[in-house]
């Protein structure tokens, strides 16, 4: 069946960098664009990045414009999300979906928390 | 603070009907389709309804949308003790290039 599977969120200072992942199994990732969606504790869902399926479409909400880069690689059903510049308002659970014409099928999150 | 608005909260005891409304703007609701999630808490959030109108497979016919112009509005008859949960409304925005959410309706079943 369908799978997404988010990792690599964790504890990071404000400043500072961490690199999420979205491993997907039971579809073909390369005919699929991708999102990210984040939300912070207590709050509504943020998109914050899209993908098109090679990679020629991108584009990113201004809240994580210039800080936040996102990335694909299809030989290894994966998806990838480059967060620098880290801010507290950036804690939030992470999520990556797969779009169809709308977001049809979600990860269970990776949660990033930055505090000093 | 949500490019698209929905009432924080609704509620509504077993059995009875219940109206989430969200509001947006020409450019996501007025020239796109509206999609509606439900979450429940700790969980990630799952198609109720797209394009409008139309429920994925498994999604009870209790559940149906609708819209107008710049609003769109989601309905549950039937209310069961399972529909308590936060629901989003979505859409594309053309002038932003991404997907905008409402702020999110939390459901109590009374």
């Amino acid at each position: 069946q369908v799978r997404l599977e988010e990792s690599g969120g964790g504890f990071v200072k404000p400043g500072g960098s961490l690199r999420l992942s979205c491993t997907v199994s039971g579809f073909t990732f390369g005919d699929y664009y991708m999102s990210w969606i984040r939300q912070a504790p207590g709050k509504g869902l943020e998109w914050i990045a899209y993908i098109s399926s090679f990679s020629d479409i991108i584009y990113y909400a201004d809240s994580v414009r210039g800080r936040f880069t996102v990335s694909r690689d299809n030989a290894r059903n994966s998806l990838y999300l480059q967060m620098n510049s880290l801010r507290a308002e950036d804690t939030a659970m992470y999520f990556c979906a797969r779009e169809t014409e709308w977001l049809d099928k979600w990860g269970q999150g990776t949660l990033v928390t930055v505090s000093s | 603070q949500s490019v698209m608005t929905q009432t924080p909260s609704a509620s509504g005891a077993p059995g009875q009907r219940v109206t989430i409304s969200c509001s947006g703007s020409s450019s996501n609701i007025g020239s796109n389709h509206v999609y509606w999630y439900q979450q429940v808490p700790g969980t990630a959030p799952k198609v109720l309804i797209y394009r409008v109108d139309q429920r994925p497979s498994g999604v009870p016919d209790r559940f149906s949308g609708s819209k107008s112009g710049t609003s769109a509005s989601l309905a549950i008859s039937g209310l069961r003790s399972e529909d308590e949960a936060d629901y989003y409304c979505a859409a594309w925005n053309g002038s932003l290039r991404g997907w905008v959410f409402g702020g999110g309706t939390k459901l109590t079943v009374l």
